[in-house]
């Protein structure tokens, strides 16, 4: 079965900062993984996901995240920590393209000014 | 181009109730898929409706169902409300096969 785990439910960077939000993984099959941040009162929005090809994805808002298969992670990095980058963020994977997510419990992102 | 849209907003039900969720998705997808977030926790799938049928399930009981109508709209159903069903439901739309969901602001369903 796959499962998501997202290391510290809370995260706090300084504005400026490197923002660094940590995500596992376990599949038996080789995962499509994706990140979704969530703004207070508003649904799931899509930052970058992973299906195929090269394994460190571009996203919106400036995030990035590399897909490392040998430590089943897909970690979330923005070089520079923004006040509107506060949000939750989510992991998420599937075995298929268009299959149910598996979610992770979530990570909330504080930015300090 | 309207996105996803979800309603009612907010609605309060008593236990053993029975509440009906509404969801328009987004113009050109065909695929919807239901999910439940409790308050602290990450979405867990419902199911998800392509071509007017359930296409999968996720590990909830059968007091949970749904429809798909022609114009790819969807409805989720919750009979017998427990406390526990208290939660914000999502929808999201999608193209089959295309593997990004957009979703809607979500319903908040407390239950007293």
């Amino acid at each position: 079965a796959q499962s998501v785990t997202q290391l510290g439910s809370h995260v706090s960077v300084s504005e400026g900062a490197l923002v660094l939000l940590r995500c596992n993984y376990s599949s038996s099959v080789p995962p499509y993984l994706f990140w979704y941040v969530q703004y207070p009162n508003q649904g799931l929005q899509l930052l970058l996901k992973y299906t195929t090809g090269a394994t460190l994805v571009k996203g919106i808002n400036g995030f990035e995240a590399e897909f490392k298969k040998s430590e089943t992670s897909f970690h979330l990095t923005k070089p520079s920590a923004h006040m509107s980058d506060a949000a939750e963020y989510f992991c998420a994977v599937s075995d298929r393209v268009d299959y149910q997510l598996i979610w992770g419990a979530g990570t909330k992102l504080i930015i300090k000014p | 181009d309207a996105g996803v849209t979800q309603s009612p907003t907010h609605l309060i039900k008593t236990r053993g109730q029975q509440v009906t969720l509404r969801c328009s998705p987004k113009s050109g997808h065909d695929t919807v898929s239901w999910y439940q977030q409790a308050l602290g926790q990450g979405p867990q799938f419902i199911f998800q409706y392509y071509e007017e049928e359930e296409r999968q399930r996720g590990n909830f009981p059968d007091r949970f169902s749904g429809h798909q109508f022609p114009n790819y709209s969807s409805e989720l159903n919750v009979n017998a409300l427990l406390l526990g069903d208290s939660a914000l439901y999502l929808c999201a739309s999608s193209r089959i096969n295309t593997g990004e969901l957009f979703f809607g602001e979500g319903s908040r369903l407390t239950v007293l």
